[in-house]
């Protein structure tokens, strides 16, 4: 089955920097390719997603990478703010089989002011 | 108002004991799933269901149950608790790729 790895598991950056977060999967198959956040006490929320017909995807501050070759994609925040405080997680999954998501475990960002 | 509602939100219970979480979304969506989340551990799905009457086991399975007989209800059943299934729960649904979560369940089992 598939098996996603994410890295690192806790990330400190200053207001304003840029934070980058990395994820492989195992499974050749899977096309689908979310991120989630997060915050203290809340539900997990999609902030974005690529899917593997497509290489990069950005949304205001935030982008996804994909390189399906390497099998790995990574996330970047860029002009990081506190609100952006939170655990990301990553996830995969095959449209095949939309029902089965695979999360990775999980970085928690602190940004300090 | 769109929504996945989940109940109870907190439970603390003993060893054994039967009880069931409830999940109920009224958006329409074919696809449900419960999650539980444990520090250092991510999200790992439960169970999942594609449609009414169709449901398949997740990564970590064993323990629960589940069952699908309405489009929009989706209860995570516990026959015999315990304790390593102190967990946040939570359950989602889809209409095919973006996962809406409820608000949690956090259960406790002593």
């Amino acid at each position: 089955g598939e098996n996603v790895e994410q890295h690192p598991s806790t990330l400190s950056v200053q207001e304003g920097d840029s934070a980058v977060i990395k994820c492989t999967y195992s499974d050749s198959a899977s096309n689908y390719f979310p991120w989630y956040k997060q915050e203290l006490g809340k539900r997990p929320q999609l902030i974005i997603d690529i899917r593997s017909n497509v290489g990069e995807k950005k949304d205001q501050r935030i982008a996804v990478t994909l390189n399906k070759t390497a099998k790995h994609f990574s996330l970047h925040i860029t002009e990081t703010q506190p609100e952006d405080s939170a655990v990301y997680f990553c996830a995969a999954s095959s449209g095949d089989s939309w029902g089965k998501l695979q999360f990775g475990a999980g970085t928690q960002v602190v940004v300090t002011p | 108002e769109a929504q996945v509602t989940q109940n109870p939100r907190y439970l603390i219970t003993v060893t054994g004991k039967k009880l069931t979480v409830t999940c109920s979304q009224n958006m329409n969506h074919e696809y449900m799933s419960w999650y539980r989340q444990d520090p250092g551990l991510g999200l790992r799905q439960i169970y999942y269901s594609m449609n009414v009457e169709v449901t398949d086991k997740g990564d970590v399975p064993e323990g629960y149950k589940v069952s699908r007989k309405e489009k929009r209800n989706f209860p995570l059943i516990l026959e015999s608790p315990s304790p390593n299934q102190t967990s946040l729960y939570f359950c989602a649904s889809s209409p095919g790729a973006e996962q809406y979560f409820g608000p949690g369940t956090r259960l406790t089992v002593t």
